[in-house]
């Protein structure tokens, strides 16, 4: 699977968009970018994913570069509940041997202030 | 997520302890996994299982074995507990019979497993 990059930290006022950037310069065709985020010591929680186009749901957006090498997951109204580390993850999707393996780097540490 | 359970919360061991952490999930998904986090650290895989009768190693299964011992329950044992073991463990599920197409792989976590080997 592709190596993702990301900041190790940002900040971010609350209520204000938060845009978290990932960088995958290597990622290969066939290749999901996924966010999950771990508010502290807890187990880590799906935010969202897509291949190509960009993606939006009810937590959050999801836009991929047309390249495919970054990505950046926006919050669209941050809050304080939002504070916590935010990975990227870039994995295939479809095989047998490869489907359910997550590989988390670091993650950005996203802290929401007042 | 109160659909995948862990027990114990909490654990302090001494080296050389055989110690034994459940995971149990009412999700009914067919693919569970074990990680362990140390602190300021992403995720590493330590097992994974996509059915009862199938078990495969992750990228740091060495000092740790498991059990399957249903779909709904997936243990993870230290033979012999050492003190770099000390990290935070995690079980997550997913399910491949979501219909939502083969690139859909949302895990679901478990609270997590602090655990001290002293």
């Amino acid at each position: 699977d592709a190596k993702t990059t990301q900041p190790p930290s940002m900040d971010c006022a609350e209520g204000r968009a938060a845009n978290l950037p990932c960088n995958h310069s290597t990622i290969s065709g066939n290749e999901y970018v996924y966010w999950y985020r771990q508010i502290h010591s807890q187990g880590p929680q799906y935010i969202i994913h897509g291949l190509k186009n960009n993606e939006t749901n009810e937590m959050a957006s999801l836009i991929i570069t047309e390249d495919r090498k970054s990505s950046t997951l926006i919050l669209p109204h941050a809050t304080l509940r939002d504070t916590a580390v935010y990975y990227c993850i870039v994995r295939v999707g479809g095989t047998t041997d490869s489907w359910g393996k997550l590989q988390f780097g670091a993650g950005t540490q996203v802290v929401v202030t007042p | 997520d109160a659909d995948v359970t862990q027990t114990p919360r909490n654990r302090i061991t001494k080296t050389g302890k055989r110690i034994m952490l459940e995971c149990s999930q009412t999700k009914g998904h067919d693919r569970m996994y074990w990680y362990r986090q140390d602190p300021g650290l992403g995720l590493r895989l330590i097992y994974y299982s996509f059915d009862v009768k199938d078990i495969n190693k992750g990228e740091i299964s060495d000092g740790y074995s498991v059990s399957r011992q249903a779909q709904a329950k997936f243990s993870l044992s230290l033979e012999s507990a050492i003190p770099n073991q000390t990290a935070l463990y995690f079980c997550a599920t997913s399910d491949t019979s979501l219909g939502r197409g083969t690139s859909y792989n949302e895990q679901f976590f478990g609270p997590g497993t602090r655990l001290t080997v002293l």
